[in-house]
């Protein structure tokens, strides 16, 4: 089936480690998304990519890092360096090109718990 | 700025009975929008796609209307059922970007 694939789903972290999210899919997106939820809150954009080997600042990137080394993988790691990394991570991708009237999909999410 | 604003922040409603959504924007200039349902620990799903020229859009028991005048949109729910509880969330997009604006949702729950 085509789609996106997080992983893991649920993940804990010790204050000071920096850990990284997976993001995978299957349905040829040029563009690939990082969103996290806190609850009660809407979807802030941490990242973004349009294309391979290339990816932008979202709203609240600081303590976050991405790489896009391949059109259907889009990791985001975690640093030591973000305070408040407990939240729900959406991963989502969509067909680029410029056209804004693509949907964009989403991932199952994964829960990170700094304990 | 470009924003979106959803009310009720929470609804709760009894089974079989009908509710709206309302969705209001100020996103310029204006593409598309979009009704998401978020499962309580999943991902959203895109429900509706409304552009400019498009005043209503049915999915099922999901009925999304829009007025691009007055930059509102309101997704009613008819004959509810315990599978609609979820948080429904309102996404705008811009023309000439693919960063749409996402509203905080609406919690809605149905009870027996």
């Amino acid at each position: 089936d085509g789609g996106i694939t997080q992983s893991p789903k649920y993940l804990f972290r010790k204050e000071g480690q920096n850990v990284t999210l997976s993001c995978e899919q299957n349905l040829n997106h040029d563009a690939m998304y990082w969103y996290r939820q806190d609850p009660g809150q809407g979807l802030r954009l941490i990242y973004y990519s349009q294309i391979v080997n290339d990816f932008q600042k979202g709203d609240i990137a600081e303590g976050y890092s991405v790489s896009r080394e391949k059109k259907e993988s889009f990791p985001l790691t975690v640093t030591s360096a973000q305070k408040n990394p407990t939240a729900f991570y959406l991963c989502a991708s969509s067909i680029a090109g410029g056209s804004s009237g693509n949907t964009i999909y989403f991932g199952e999410g994964s829960w990170l718990t700094v304990v | 700025k470009n924003q979106v604003e959803q009310s009720p922040q929470s609804l709760i409603i009894l089974e079989g009975k009908n509710c709206t959504l309302q969705c209001n924007y100020t996103v310029s200039p204006f593409s598309n929008l979009r009704w998401y349902k978020q499962d309580t620990g999943r991902g959203p799903v895109s429900l509706t796609i409304m552009t400019f020229s498009e005043n209503t859009k049915s999915n099922g028991r999901y009925t999304a209307t829009l007025d691009a005048d007055t930059k509102q949109s309101s997704l009613h729910i008819t004959a509810s059922q315990l599978s609609d509880s979820a948080s429904y969330i309102c996404v705008v997009s811009k023309g000439g970007s693919y960063i749409p604006t996402f509203g905080r949702g609406t919690s809605l729950i149905v009870h027996p």
